[in-house]
């Protein structure tokens, strides 16, 4: 079963415009990190969040994270028709193993 | 080479095929992992390999073996193929006690009919 829900599941803005996109997941965690993925590419990591934090910056992109509503979201400021792609949030729940649970994406097209 | 490769890119291989999609990293990473990744799904583990000698079965591993003779190989084998298992598929790994990103590769296209 599918640990993360992403939220929305396709997303369309203007260049220049802030794209958000949620992720909720089921049990505790140590840690969640966010990927993109490009069409038809494999899975790049963006940031990862650890289950003490609440908040990280990477660039353009901020992670929050809130254990007590077990949710994440991912912001990208000033976005960039190149931002163009799928993003997914991640789980690692087992210390050690890194067994990632991964949520069904957020589809994000940036118009120029 | 640099990162992961997979062999072959893309597969069409008949129901009741054996097929070993092939994964290799120049990393010296410790730890890898296969995926496959269905329309509407995102990814969904696999097995996976901490070190040299040791798997693991992940989320959906029945169909699939793996095996981990070295630091640098991470087969996957379909025994006996079926119209189910066509999907992308995936290799990552990490460098297990360092940085918890994973590194994944270009991915193989499996179709089975």
């Amino acid at each position: 079963s599918q640990q993360g829900e992403e939220d929305p599941q396709a997303l369309s803005i203007q260049e220049g415009e802030n794209a958000t996109m949620n992720c909720s997941y089921k049990t505790s965690i140590n840690n969640l990190q966010w990927y993109r993925q490009n069409s038809g590419r494999g899975l790049v990591h963006l940031i990862l969040i650890r289950s003490n934090e609440r908040e990280k910056h990477s660039g353009r992109l901020r992670v929050t994270l809130d254990t007590s509503k077990k949710s994440s979201s991912l912001l990208i400021t000033a976005s960039r028709a190149a931002d163009t792609a799928s993003y997914f949030c991640a789980t690692d729940t087992e210390e050690g193993a890194q067994k990632l649970v991964f949520g069904q994406g957020t589809r994000l097209t940036i118009n120029p | 080479i640099a990162g992961i490769t997979q062999a072959p890119t893309s597969q069409i291989l008949a129901a009741g095929r054996r097929m070993t999609l092939r994964c290799t990293q120049d990393m010296r990473h410790n730890a890898m992992y296969w995926y496959r990744q269905d329309l509407g799904l995102g990814l969904r583990l696999i097995h996976y390999s901490n070190t040299a000698g040791t798997t693991g079965k992940g989320e959906v591993p029945d169909g699939y073996s793996v095996s981990r003779a070295n630091t640098d190989d991470f087969p996957l084998t379909l025994a006996s193929a079926v119209p189910s298992q066509t999907s992308v598929y995936f290799c990552a790994s990490r460098r297990a006690g360092g940085s918890d990103t994973q590194y994944f590769g270009p991915g193989t296209r499996l179709t089975v009919l």
